[in-house]
């Protein structure tokens, strides 16, 4: 069966740190990936989706980037993270953008 | 902008009632998904229907599909505390990669 697995679950990092954020999927092959932000209380924002190795498409732009450097694989990180970069973020894949999306735990991250 | 908007934001009912959310979205959209989110967890997917559907059926859920209107609603039937979260739906658009979520319904159900 497929899985997802996200982490970590919380983060606190100091304005200025570097993020890495790390999704990776099992099970399944040429999964469509996504991730999302979800500020506290709010809807899913997405910030990122990927077809395939090395194809990202960004939706917001802002102080995160996004790679997916395997198949399975789908990393958020940013180089200077910002106070406004706090909130929770969410991994997601599906099969095609026709079928459900399968979400990970999700990572809380502060930064303070 | 989001593409989906769930009404109301907010809802509170008594345990063994009933409960409907509504969403609308903004263009033409390949299907409609709804999905739960309990607090501080991922989402759950909970019912998906196809712009060519009308009406579909889960459990104690029914989930309604209005193209013309361009509206969705979400009726879960005779509620539990268990189904205290929130509900968002998704839409994704024609020609496109991209699975939007809308604000969601905070549900809470009084025991």
């Amino acid at each position: 069966s497929q899985t997802i697995h996200q982490w970590p679950a919380t983060l606190v990092q100091p304005v200025g740190s570097p993020l890495s954020l790390e999704c990776t999927v099992e099970g399944t092959s040429n999964p469509n990936l996504y991730w999302y932000r979800q500020a506290a209380g709010r809807g899913l924002q997405l910030l990122f989706y990927s077809v395939g190795i090395g194809q990202i498409s960004s939706e917001v732009p802002q102080n995160l980037s996004a790679s997916r450097p395997q198949d399975r694989q789908f990393i958020l990180s940013s180089k200077k993270l910002l106070l406004s970069d706090s909130g929770f973020y969410l991994c997601a894949w599906s099969v095609s953008p026709d079928t459900e999306a399968f979400f990970g735990q999700g990572t809380r991250l502060t930064v303070v | 902008s989001q593409q989906g908007e769930e009404d109301p934001q907010a809802l509170s009912i008594q345990e063994g009632e009933n409960a409907t959310m509504n969403c609308s979205y903004k263009t033409s959209i390949n299907n409609l998904q709804w999905y739960r989110q309990n607090s501080g967890r991922g989402l759950v997917h909970l019912i998906l229907i196809r712009s060519n559907e009308r009406e579909k059926h889960s459990g104690r859920l029914r989930v309604t599909l209005d193209t013309s209107k361009k509206s969705s609603s979400l009726l879960i039937t005779a509620s539990r505390a268990a189904d205290t979260a929130s509900y968002f739906c998704a839409t994704k658009f024609d020609s496109s990669y991209k699975l939007i979520f809308g604000s969601g319904t905070r549900l809470l159900v009084r025991p």
